[in-house]
Order: C-alpha cells, then structure tokens, then sequence
C-alpha cells in the first residue's frame, strides 16, 4: 500500500487567513493526488482532483500544487465555512487517504 | 442529480456478519466501480476495495482480503458491502463512493452506515 502522510495533524486559524497543507506519499504518484472536506457528521466532499483541478462547484479559494510525492492543498483569504478536517487521497494504485488535517478556529 | 443512498445503521454482535447497501441513482448504474469506505471514531478514512459496477470484478485491501466481500444487483443499482467475522474494532461509519472520471476520484460518497459491534 501506498502510504500517504499530512502535516501538519491539526492548525488553528483565523477567518481571513491564508493556510497550507502538505501530503507527502511514499513513493511518487504522479498527480494522482485528491483533496476531500470533511464536515463533523458528514461524508466527505471532493475539492481538488488530479492534484490541482477545482472540482465543479468548489470556491476558487482552494488550490492545490505537487506531483510525484509532495502535494499542497492552500485555501486564501479563509472562510466560516472552511473549518472542517482535510484529507488527502492517492489514486495511483488502489486508494489510500492521509490521516487528515484538522483546521480550527483560532 | 447522482445520489448513494445506504441502508439503516447496524448493532452487531462480535463474531457476526453485517452487509450494508448503497442504492445508485441518477446516472448508469453499470459505467462506475462503487468503492467502500469506513472510518471508526476519530480514525482516518480507510479504503476497503471496490467492485466495477458493469462486470462486477472487485479488488479490495490487503487489510481486509478474507473478510470483505462486495457485490451488486444491477436489476436494482444497488452495491453491497458484507463485512464477517466481526470484532469490536470493526465499529466505524461505512460510506459507499462512486468512482468518478479519470483521476479516479470519489464522488459522491453515500450519507454513511453506522456499524456497531458490541456484546
């Protein structure tokens, strides 16, 4: 299995902010790197797809950069509705997330 | 719109069988895998396998070879997650996903199925 590590495990920040977070897989995927929301309660939400496409919907404060094995996911100018726990996934070979990203209000 | 419905949530007893259900609607129920997903209380999220929804081929996780087995109704859009030997630790949220274009993406995922394993 490929394994996927994000750092940091949790941030806090404030509404306005911008913020990055890493994924470091251990060994290189191409851009098969997806970045997902995750809402206490709910399913997760695809954001970024194929390392640095914007899924249909999502607001273009969200990015995402990287191939082979290091990834970034960066929100600008952070919003309410950003609090939430990110995770990222590999699709190069069988799935495997990162063990998720806690963002929290400062 | 594309919509993952799944059966109710579960109480189990260690050493039981559960299968959970995730009925496809609003797209072609036979040109996506569906993928299963769990996650226990405050885990990260876990991959279990997925099954091709036209020729119904599955592949699942090492961690879990053995004790898994997906299946589905394509008379009904439906795919199935059937977990055996349950312990304790088996206690997580199942979600069902569609695999979605070529980057191989999860979308949408079902609400989710609470799995409860308890003596």
């Amino acid at each position: 299995d490929i394994q996927m590590t994000q750092s940091p495990s949790s941030l806090s920040a404030s509404v306005g902010d911008r913020l990055s977070i890493s994924c470091r897989a251990g060994q290189s995927i191409s851009t098969y790197l997806n970045w997902y929301q995750q809402k206490p309660g709910k399913a997760p939400k695809l954001l970024i797809f194929g390392a640095s496409s914007l899924q249909s919907g999502v607001p273009s404060r969200f990015s995402g950069s990287g191939s082979g094995t290091d990834f970034t996911l960066t929100i600008t100018s952070l919003q309410p509705e950003d609090f939430a726990t990110y995770y990222c996934q590999q699709s190069y070979s069988n799935r495997t997330f990162g063990q998720g990203t806690k963002v929290e209000i400062k | 719109q594309v919509q993952l419905v799944q059966s109710g949530a579960e109480v189990k007893k260690p050493g039981a069988s559960v299968k959970v259900s995730c009925k496809a609607s609003g797209y072609t129920f036979t040109n996506n895998a569906i993928h299963w997903v769990r996650q226990a209380p405050g885990q990260r999220l876990e991959w279990m396998g997925w099954i091709n929804g036209g020729n119904g081929n599955t592949k699942y996780s090492q961690k879990f070879q053995g004790r898994v087995t997906i299946t589905r109704d394509t008379s009904t859009s439906t795919a199935y997650m059937e977990l055996s030997s349950l312990r304790s630790e088996d206690t997580a949220m199942y979600y069902c996903a569609r695999n979605s274009g070529s980057a191989g993406t999860f979308d949408p995922w079902g609400q989710g199925t609470l799995v409860t394993v308890s003596s």
